[in-house]
């Protein structure tokens, strides 16, 4: 079983939609937990950490639920520029090793 | 400050040839790591190291090599170059290996190996 699995997608979304991606975690000593976006043939970039509250930056929302062990990005007001691919990161701080899933793709499109 | 730096961004090899890709951060992190990335496979880890001096194998390491000589450099070496490691590969650098901590990707060096 993969340590993360995301839905690949793609999603199309018109401007100003509201989308919702998903990921699962198979390890449950997964302590930290990321969502990165990667522009077409570029490199991976930080979006947001995750944190057991949940947190919020701007129109992005991130939700960690340990119990069920998954972990959701919501865009509210989706813009031209969000189009690109959104990675689920998962870390377990024993063995220094970061686990990705393989993307959701999202298009938005105007 | 350049961040973490990969040469070169192509390269095309035949089998049988090896090469090594350079990777650097000016950042002063000690977690270093290279990643390989495939179509519908996400991102890999092959090798990574905590520190200068210090390298473990990740989830594909078979087929590279690395070392960690100075807490800048971190180059990943194939040794005979195969078809099946034709990929995207990245560099990243974090800060300590504290799982909290931000990765820094390269631009990436696209590999193809004919």
């Amino acid at each position: 079983r993969k340590e993360v699995e995301q839905d690949p997608g793609p999603f199309n979304v018109p401007e100003g939609a509201t989308v919702a991606f998903n990921c699962t975690y198979s390890n449950s000593a997964s302590q930290s937990f990321f969502w990165y976006r990667q522009d077409c043939r570029k490199e991976p970039k930080l979006l947001m950490s995750v944190y057991s509250s949940g947190n919020e930056d701007g129109r992005f929302t991130a939700q960690l639920n340990r119990a069920s062990q998954y972990i959701s990005l919501l865009i509210r007001d989706s813009k031209l520029s969000d189009s690109a691919t959104y990675l689920c990161v998962v870390n377990r701080y024993t063995g220094n090793q970061f686990y990705f899933g393989t993307g959701t793709s999202l298009t938005v499109i105007p | 400050n350049a961040g973490v730096t990969q040469t070169p961004k192509f390269q095309v090899l035949k089998t049988g040839q090896s090469m090594t890709l350079q990777c650097a951060q000016d950042m002063n992190h000690e977690y270093m790591s290279w990643y390989r990335q495939d179509p519908g496979m996400g991102l890999r880890l092959i090798h990574y190291s905590v520190g200068a001096g210090i390298t473990d194998q990740g989830e594909v390491p078979n087929g590279y090599n690395v070392s960690r000589s100075t807490t800048e450099d971190f180059p990943l070496r194939l040794l005979s170059a195969a078809p099946s490691q034709t990929s995207v590969y990245f560099c990243a650098s974090t800060m300590g290996a504290g799982s909290t901590d931000t990765q820094y990707f390269g631009p990436g060096t696209r590999l193809t190996v004919l």
